[in-house]
């Protein structure tokens, strides 16, 4: 199975700020990857569609990045209602999988 | 606007069968351009893929190599929903499942992500 790692684990930054997630996968996915925000007992929202696409109704302060085995998700502007964990998606070799999470606070 | 409804039971014991249904409204389970989704959540495991069924003038399924000797998921076209049962259960099953749909590409291909999930169920393997 293709293995995924997020750095950082946690996030600490202030309203208006610029924040990268950063996803890499142990071998390429081409551009198979999508992102999620998760809230606490919720289910996760998808943001973010092959590496890039933004996923209708998410705004447009979230841009995704990337290709091969390393993957970004941005957030231009933070806002009070982004803190959550946000979670990287990759398909290949038939299999989805995630990576462990960014938990992003304020 | 399309919405997935889970039901089933919140407490399995060990070595029984895990049985959960998604009802599906504003979409139909033979689309051809969808496919249906089960992933679970814990603390030990994090967000895990299960597996997955679809119409493409038949019925696929595909399923995760940790759960493939225990896992079927079945389509119920009379009622609109999917099924997911995992048999032989053990505390190590205890998570969060949900349904989720991958809103497949216009020729049918998957899109790789999933846009639509049900409320989540909390499923407890004990004794």
């Amino acid at each position: 199975d293709i293995q995924m790692t997020q750095s950082p684990s946690t996030l600490s930054a202030s309203v208006g700020d610029r924040v990268t997630i950063t996803c890499r996968a142990s071998q390429s996915v081409d551009d198979w990857m999508a992102w999620y925000q998760q809230k606490p007992g919720k289910a996760p929202k998808l943001l973010i569609y092959k590496a890039s696409t933004l996923q209708s109704g998410v705004p447009s302060r979230f841009s995704g990045g990337g290709s091969g085995t390393e993957f970004t998700l941005a957030i231009s502007s933070l806002q009070p209602d982004d803190v959550a964990t946000y979670y990287c998606q990759q398909f290949g070799g038939n299999s989805w999988t995630f990576g462990p999470g960014t938990k992003v606070e304020i | 606007q399309v919405q997935l409804q889970q039901s089933g039971p919140g407490l399995v014991r060990p070595s029984q069968t895990l049985s959960l249904t998604c009802a599906i409204s504003g979409d139909s389970v033979s689309s051809d351009v969808a496919i249906w989704t089960w992933i679970r959540q814990s603390p030990s495991r994090g967000l895990e893929w299960l597996g997955r069924t679809h119409y493409r003038s038949k019925w696929y399924n595909d399923y995760a190599e940790s759960v493939r000797s225990r896992i079927t998921i079945s389509p119920d076209t009379s009622k609109n929903q999917f099924s997911l049962q995992l048999n032989s259960v053990t505390p190590e099953d205890t998570a969060v499942y949900y349904c989720a749909r991958d809103p497949a590409f216009s020729g049918g291909w998957s899109r790789n992500a999933f846009d639509i999930w049900g409320q989540g169920t909390v499923v407890t393997v004990s004794s």
